[in-house]
C-alpha cells in the first residue's frame, strides 16, 4: 500500500548523542516535511523540503539537520545541539493542498 | 502573523450530545483550511478541506463549515469511536506551509 513509513517508532537517546529519524514515502510526492508536536501545543514545522536536493527551515530548525537526497527519503538528524528533544517527531508529504503522515516517532532522551 | 486558534482545548460529551469544535484563524491570503483527527500515539489522518466561506463538507457524523474568520467541526450524535484529538490548520500564500492550531481533545463517553 501506499504511504509514509518511519522508523524507528520509540527512540530513546542519551543527552550528548545525534540520532536519525527515518522517513520514507512511496507516494511519489515532491514535497516532505518534518513537524514536532508537544504536549498541548500544536504541531511545529522543523524542515520542509519541495523537491530532491533543496530544503528549507520551517519555525523550529535549530538543532535539527536534513538531507534529500532522493524524492522517497527525508531524513531527520537530532543533533546534541538540541536542547529539548524529547518530543512526537511526525513526517508529512504533501500533494494536492492535502498532507499525509506517517505513524510518527517519539524520541526521549535520557 | 499567521494564527490558528482552537476551542475548547477539551470537550467532554455523552454519546449522542450533539456539539461543535471551534476554529479561528488569521492568515496572509487562505489557501485552504483543513482538519485531522489524530488518535493517540498516531499521525493526523485527514478528514476535510475547506477553500472558500460559505463551503460546508460532511463525512459521516462530521460537518465542516468555514466563514471568512472560523470554521466549525459539528459532531452529531457522537459515538465513542469519535474520541480523539481534532487538528485544524490554515494554508497560506507562502507556499507549501500549514500552520496548525493546538488541538481539541473530544471524549465520547458511552
Amino acid at each position: 500500500d501506499g504511504g509514509i513509513t518511519q522508523s524507528p517508532k520509540y527512540l530513546f537517546r542519551k543527552e550528548g548523542q545525534n540520532v536519525t529519524l527515518s522517513c520514507e514515502q512511496n507516494l511519489n510526492h515532491d514535497a516532505m516535511y518534518w513537524y514536532r508536536q508537544d504536549p498541548g501545543q500544536g504541531l511545529r514545522l522543523i524542515y520542509y523540503s519541495q523537491i530532491v536536493n533543496d530544503f528549507q527551515k520551517g519555525d523550529i530548525a535549530e538543532g535539527y539537520s536534513v538531507s534529500r537526497e532522493k524524492k522517497e527519503s527525508f531524513p531527520l538528524t537530532v543533533t546534541s545541539a538540541q536542547k529539548n528533544p524529547t518530543a512526537f517527531y511526525l513526517c508529512a508529504s504533501l500533494m494536492l493542498g492535502e498532507l499525509f503522515f506517517g505513524e510518527g516517532s517519539r524520541l526521549t532522551v535520557l | 502573523e499567521d494564527q490558528v486558534t482552537q476551542s475548547p482545548e477539551a470537550l467532554r460529551l455523552q454519546e449522542g450530545e450533539s456539539s461543535s469544535l471551534n476554529c479561528s484563524y488569521t492568515v496572509s491570503g487562505l489557501r485552504g483550511l483543513f482538519w485531522y483527527r489524530q488518535d493517540p500515539g498516531k499521525g493526523p489522518e485527514f478528514l476535510f478541506t475547506l477553500y472558500s466561506a460559505g463551503e460546508e463538507k460532511e463525512k459521516e457524523r462530521l460537518k465542516a463549515t468555514l466563514t471568512k474568520k472560523e470554521s466549525f467541526l459539528h459532531i452529531t450524535a457522537p459515538k465513542p469511536e469519535d474520541s480523539a484529538t481534532y487538528l485544524c490548520a490554515v494554508g497560506n500564500n507562502q507556499g507549501g506551509k500549514l500552520i496548525f492550531g493546538q488541538g481539541t481533545e473530544l471524549s465520547v463517553k458511552p
